[in-house]
């Protein structure tokens, strides 16, 4: 069956960076974009950008350029997200989410990312 | 880039009532949208898309309708497992693929 299986939580200071994974597995990674999609508590979703995963090219949001790197481990099948230079506002659960044609069909369970010195 | 505005952003509703959240786009978006089920605590549920296409397992007391700038999810007979947030998102215009604020669905 397919899954997006993301990392485990992370506490980060201020400055600070963070890795986030998102594994991919049940079908052909190259096959699809990878996308992300942030989520600050008790709000909606914020749109980040995605990753072509048969050429590795990023493509991000106006609000996520600058700290925010997509790249892949095609081998493994993984996406990663890093922000770097952690500010309080990227405290939040980021998404990874499988791109069809015609919405995000497949979702990874989230990552909470806490920002706290 | 293409705006969408959900309402309402919250809704209190009973057992086996009929449900409409709406969804609105800045310019048309020709059926490019896609709606979302969030439960608390878990990760989005694609439910539509196309404005009007239920995704695969998805139950038929959910539907979508539409066209232009102004969409609808309509959900019937509400039941007790159909308690979370909805989003919107249009993909005519892409990227981005904007959101809608969302909707809080709750039980009367």
């Amino acid at each position: 069956q397919i899954q997006l299986v993301q990392s485990g939580p992370e506490l980060k200071k201020p400055g600070e960076s963070v890795k986030i994974s998102c594994k991919a597995s049940g079908y052909t990674f190259t096959n699809y974009g990878m996308y992300w999609v942030k989520q600050a508590p008790g709000q909606g979703l914020q749109y980040m950008g995605w990753i072509n995963t048969e050429t590795g090219k990023p493509t991000y949001a106006d609000d996520f350029k600058g700290r925010f790197v997509f790249f892949l481990e095609t081998s493994a099948s993984t996406a990663y997200l890093q922000i770097n230079n952690l500010k309080n506002e990227d405290m939040a659960t980021y998404f990874c989410a499988r791109g069809e044609p015609l919405g995000f069909d497949y979702w990874g369970q989230g990552v909470m990312v806490t920002v706290s010195s | 880039d293409i705006q969408m505005t959900q309402s309402p952003a919250s809704l209190s509703a009973s057992l086996g009532e009929t449900v409409t959240i709406e969804c609105r786009a800045s310019e048309d978006i020709y059926n490019g949208l896609a709606w979302y089920q969030q439960k608390p605590g878990k990760s989005p549920q694609l439910l539509i898309y196309n404005a009007n296409s239920l995704h695969t397992g998805v139950p038929s007391r959910f539907s979508g309708s539409g066209s232009g700038t102004q969409y609808s999810l309509k959900i019937n007979s509400l039941q007790s497992e159909d308690v979370a947030s909805y989003f919107c998102q249009q993909y005519y215009d892409y990227p981005p693929w904007t959101f809608g604020g969302g909707t809080k669905l709750e039980l009367k």
